[in-house]
């Protein structure tokens, strides 16, 4: 089974900030990555694929690279509606999501 | 634009059979280009990816959950469902029903219904 890892756990940030997730696989998993984001009470939405492809609609502040087992997904200048929870998902075998990382106002 | 509904009970009481229906709206389900899945989400274990399956019926699990659960497809209904058996407090979650394209790298859950909380209880 491959293992998704996730840091930091929470992360306290203010609006305009720089912000940076880390995310690491237990194996290689290529560029097979996506990056979530999930609102209290909603469900996850698709932000990034192929561990750098900006899904359609998806604001450009939101940025993600990487290959292998270390991925990152940079949120450039944060914006009041980021505040959220943010999961990786591997899909190189099977379909493996991180712990998630909570952005919060700092 | 597609859309996808759960239905089905929120309490199940324990040893018992879990079932959740997903109806598909604004598209077929019969379209050879997704494969449908089941996630949830629990306090305990975060998102974990139960399985998919396509319009054919293939079926792709979770190990360590196949044992107990079975995934079908009603194309005549637009609808797929998720059974689990003998449940146990640890299956009490938000459950999910999604869409993953296939091909074009983009294997990923591109659009989720609004998710079914169950929960397992005498």
């Amino acid at each position: 089974d491959i293992q998704m890892t996730q840091s930091p756990s929470t992360l306290s940030a203010s609006v305009g900030d720089r912000v940076t997730i880390t995310c690491r696989a237990s194996q290689s998993i290529s560029s097979w990555l996506a990056w979530y984001q999930q609102k209290p009470g909603k469900a996850p939405k698709l932000l990034i694929y192929e561990a750098s492809r900006l899904e359609s609609g998806v604001a450009s502040r939101f940025s993600g690279r990487g290959s292998g087992t270390e991925f990152t997904l940079t949120i450039s200048s944060l914006q009041p509606d980021d505040f959220a929870t943010y999961y990786c998902q591997q899909y190189d075998s099977y379909r493996t999501f991180g712990p998630g990382t909570t952005v919060e106002v700092k | 634009q597609v859309q996808l509904q759960e239905s089905g009970s929120g309490l199940v009481k324990p040893s018992q059979t879990l079932s959740l229906t997903c109806t598909v709206s604004g598209g077929s389900i019969s379209s050879g280009s997704y494969s449908w899945s089941w996630i949830r989400q629990s306090p305990g274990k975060g998102l974990e990816w139960i399985g998919y399956i396509w319009h054919s019926g293939t079926t792709y699990y979770n190990p360590s959950l196949k044992s107990r659960v079975t995934l079908s497809v009603d194309k005549s209904k637009n609808q797929f469902s998720l059974e689990v058996q003998s449940v146990t407090a640890a299956d009490t979650a938000v459950y999910y029903c999604a869409r993953e394209p296939n091909g074009n790298n983009r294997d990923v859950f591109d659009i989720w219904g609004q998710g079914r909380m169950v929960t397992v209880s005498p």
